[in-house]
């Protein structure tokens, strides 16, 4: 069984851009959820998609936006970027999501460079 | 003050040494994550609790719901076993919160 696939896997933009990133969860997973990591701030929590409906968004501002597909593969969009976005961007999925104390399988991550 | 704390955040032990990383929570939660991240960035789930003791191999992990505190061990420490080790926990919101994480090195 494939694992959760994220890509890019790198990827570099400059101030003002918006960018994409994808996440494809392991097959039969509905939930896929979003995370930033940083050296400053750690692991923070973005958003969680299930069966393509957003069912929580933790303390981002709008910029960082996302949607899930009916093939439960997901995107998350960061749009006006800015120098503080850079980042590791990872995804996990799960069976059930977050609420039913899944197990989350996570990827491998974007690394996201902000110039 | 962060909803999770965990300690030490840097930790060297020489092999076969015993290891206990911890984890204490101010908030109620649902449920407690162990991850492992190595160099590169992947995670992996280690454990999930909601109560009482798991084992995994040489890994143990134990929660106290009453003290709001968790703990990971690992026993007979290995290089390998070098990796920086997070605890997150799920808060009735259905977020996970996490911990800043622990640097475990593990010299042969």
């Amino acid at each position: 069984k494939a694992g959760v696939t994220q890509t890019p896997r790198y990827l570099i933009k400059t101030r003002g851009q918006q960018v994409t990133l994808s996440c494809s969860p392991i097959s039969g997973h509905r939930s896929v959820s979003w995370y930033q990591q940083t050296p400053g701030q750690g692991l923070q929590f973005l958003f969680e998609y299930f069966s393509e409906t957003q069912r929580n968004k933790g303390n981002f501002p709008g910029r960082f936006s996302g949607r899930q597909f009916s093939n439960s593969r997901s995107e998350m969009n960061v749009s006006t970027l800015e120098l503080g976005d850079s980042a590791l961007y990872l995804c996990a999925s799960s069976l059930q999501g977050l609420g039913a104390k899944n197990i989350q399988y996570f990827g491998a991550g974007t690394r996201l460079s902000v110039l | 003050k962060n909803e999770v704390e965990q300690s030490p955040q840097n930790l060297t032990a020489q092999e076969g040494e015993f290891i206990t990383i911890n984890c204490s929570y101010s908030v109620g939660i649902s449920a407690l994550h162990w991850l492992q991240q190595h160099p590169g960035g992947g995670i992996v789930s280690l454990f999930m609790l909601s109560s009482g003791k798991k084992k995994h191999g040489r890994l143990i992990a134990t929660i106290n719901i009453q003290e709001k505190h968790s703990s990971l061990h690992i026993t007979a420490s290995h290089p390998r076993d070098s990796a920086v080790y997070i605890c997150a926990a799920l808060v009735p919101a259905r977020q996970l919160t996490f911990g800043s994480g622990t640097q475990l090195t593990v010299l042969p």
